[in-house]
């Protein structure tokens, strides 16, 4: 099916671990990013792609990585995770005319949890 | 820069009475503007937006928003609430940076609708 899949969906981890979220579009977008969602904060911009092998840094970067090597791929991941990186992220993608009147497509979320 | 207000962290309706969901923005430039709409663990979905046509958007569900530039508004109206409306709502202002339009959301307001 057509669409952006998030995966894990739910996933507990332990501080110092490395932990990826992994993201996939089907639409073949050019434009891909990393929410994170706190209370309180709304979505805060982690990282963000324009296209394969470009990427940006967002309000949020500190602490996470990532790679666009195939259009449809941008994975998400925290080296060392922190207690702090406790949120439900968010992968989204935007059709490659760019974002001028162009409409954000949301997957489900990933809840982290690092205890 | 760019930034984005929304005035209320809640708001509470009855079922049947209008709905107002204020937003305020500030960017250096002419944005584009979106609200979007979160039910409880799901991702987020487009309701409307503004991209520099018609000042009085009107989106899905009956929902509508009028872009006032002179206030810096973008508020988010229904004449006449549903239960299903009850959802946390976020306003979105979008505006260049380095040739891409990167989107600022605001905190969220969450909407209750009593029946």
């Amino acid at each position: 099916d057509a669409g952006i899949t998030q995966s894990p969906r739910y996933k507990i981890t332990e501080t110092g671990r490395q932990v990826t979220l992994m993201c996939h579009q089907t639409w073949s977008h050019s434009y891909m990013f990393w929410y994170r969602q706190d209370l309180g904060h709304g979505l805060r911009l982690i990282y963000y792609s324009a296209a394969a092998d470009i990427t940006d840094k967002g309000e949020v970067p500190d602490g996470y990585v990532v790679s666009r090597s195939k259009t449809e791929n941008f994975p998400l991941t925290l080296e060392s995770a922190t207690r702090s990186q406790t949120s439900v992220y968010f992968c989204a993608s935007s059709p490659g005319q760019g974002l001028v009147g162009g409409e954000l497509f949301f997957g489900e979320g990933s809840r982290l949890t690092v205890l | 820069a760019q930034s984005v207000t929304q005035l209320d962290s809640h708001v509470s309706v009855s079922e049947g009475t209008p709905v107002l969901l204020r937003c305020n923005y500030s960017s250096s430039y002419s944005p584009s503007l979106f609200w979007y709409v979160q039910h409880p663990n799901k991702g987020l979905q487009l309701l409307l937006k503004y991209t520099s046509a018609a000042t009085l958007v009107k989106g899905i569900n009956g929902f509508e928003a009028e872009f006032k530039k002179s206030e810096t508004s973008f508020h988010l109206t229904k004449p006449s609430a549903h239960m299903s409306d009850a959802a946390e709502y976020f306003c979105v202002v979008s505006t260049p940076s380095g040739g891409s339009y990167i989107p600022t959301f605001g905190r969220g307001t969450s909407l209750i609708v009593h029946p």
